[in-house]
Formats: C-alpha cells, sequence, structure tokens
C-alpha cells in the first residue's frame, strides 16, 4: 500500500492564505480527496477530484496537483476553519484507499 | 437527508469478535459503494475497508485482512463489519461512510455517521 504524508501542523493568521501539502506516489495517477474534521465531530468532505466542493463548502477552499504533491489553499482563513486536515486517495494498486497522517491547522 | 448510525461498540477482550452495523438512509442504499474508516483516540483517520454497490467486490487495509468482514444488506439498507481476532491496536472509533456518486468507488465519502467505539483491553 501507500502512504501519503502530509506537515503535523500549520498555522494561519485570519484572513490570510494557508497551503495544506499532501505527498504520495500514487498522486501521480489517482485524484486526492480532503477533509477536515473539528474535535469530537465526523470528518467533513472539502475538496473531491483535484478541485471539486461539495455543496455547503465555501469557495475560499481550493485544491491543486503537482507531481505526487496534492496541496489544499484556504484562501483567506476564517476562525471556523481551524481544524485537522486529511487528504486521502487511492494507494498505488488502486484497489485500496488511503488517508494521509493529517495536518493541524490553527487559526490566529 | 442522508443518515449513517453506527452501533455495536463495545469492550471486548483481545482475540475476541464484535460485530458493527450501520443503518443507512435517505438515498438509494444498493446504488452506492460503502466504507469503513476508523481512528484510534487522538490519532488520524485510517481507511478499513469498502464494499462495492452489489456486494460483489471487497477491498481491506491490510492491516484488517483476514480477520475483517464487510458485507451488506441491500434489503435492509444496512452496511456491517465483523471484526475477529482483535488486537489492541483495533481500538479505535469505526465510522461507516458513503461514496459520493452512484455506481462509483472512490476516496470521496460525502456522508459519515457518528461512529462507535471498539475497544480492545484485557
Amino acid at each position: 500500500s501507500s502512504e501519503l504524508t502530509q506537515d503535523p501542523a500549520v498555522s494561519v493568521a485570519l484572513g490570510q492564505t494557508v497551503r495544506i501539502t499532501c505527498q504520495g506516489d500514487s498522486l501521480r495517477n489517482y485524484y486526492a480527496t480532503w477533509y477536515h474534521q473539528k474535535p469530537g465531530q465526523a470528518p467533513v468532505l472539502v475538496i473531491y477530484d483535484k478541485n471539486n466542493r461539495p455543496s455547503g463548502i465555501p469557495d475560499r477552499f481550493s485544491g491543486s496537483i503537482s507531481g505526487n504533491t496534492a496541496s489544499l489553499t484556504i484562501t483567506g482563513a476564517q476562525a471556523e476553519d481551524e481544524a485537522d486536515y486529511y487528504c486521502a486517495s487511492r494507494d498505488s494498486s488502486g484497489n485500496l484507499r488511503v488517508f494521509g497522517t493529517g495536518t493541524k491547522v490553527t487559526v490566529l | 437527508e442522508v443518515q449513517l448510525v453506527e452501533s455495536g461498540g463495545v469492550v471486548v477482550q483481545p482475540g475476541g469478535s464484535v460485530r458493527l452495523s450501520c443503518a443507512a438512509s435517505g438515498f438509494t442504499f444498493d446504488d452506492y459503494t460503502m466504507h469503513w474508516v476508523r481512528q484510534p483516540p487522538g490519532k488520524g483517520l485510517e481507511w478499513v475497508s469498502l464494499i462495492i454497490w452489489d456486494a460483489d467486490n471487497t477491498y481491506y487495509a491490510d492491516s484488517v485482512k483476514g480477520r475483517f468482514t464487510i458485507s451488506r444488506d441491500n434489503s435492509k439498507n444496512s452496511l456491517y463489519l465483523q471484526m475477529n481476532s482483535l488486537r489492541t491496536e483495533d481500538t479505535a472509533l469505526y465510522y461507516c461512510a458513503k461514496d459520493i456518486d452512484p455506481y462509483s468507488s472512490s476516496s470521496n465519502f460525502d456522508s459519515w455517521g457518528q461512529g462507535t467505539l471498539v475497544t480492545v483491553s484485557s
């Protein structure tokens, strides 16, 4: 199976832009999905199929991919964006799914 | 409104067995791939298993393969996870989750339950 690696933590000033990255070999062949999770709550889908947002997700969230690295960008971070963020994708075989190690985003 | 409600979480001894259930409503259950995802206390998410909409194909994470069995009963709108030979490292909150599109299988889970806690301890 493949691994998806994320930075453990990032911080961003209120209203500024932050980029969260997810690195893994399988991302050369498969899209990344992004979730956020607040304490005591289930994960919420934020970005899928590289840069699609489900209904209800603000357009300050966007996704991109370059080589083996997927990125989630929050443009104009809000206090409510403080959460753990996880990427996900398929493994190198394409049959299994894998989550990234997670990034804790703090909004200052 | 889509609802996923897990049940069956329990405290069990190492080597024991547990069967989790997930009751689904608000969508055409038998059109969707379903997944189990777990989260150990204070740790990250781990994908566990998936079952295709018609139950013809199932897949498992290496960490549970040969010990866990995923199944579904489309007539009851229910998803199951039979967990055998449990280990302390299986202690986690277990979520069921729904794939975003019908007749597809992706890493895009648009609906999640609130989870059910399995604790493996002697």
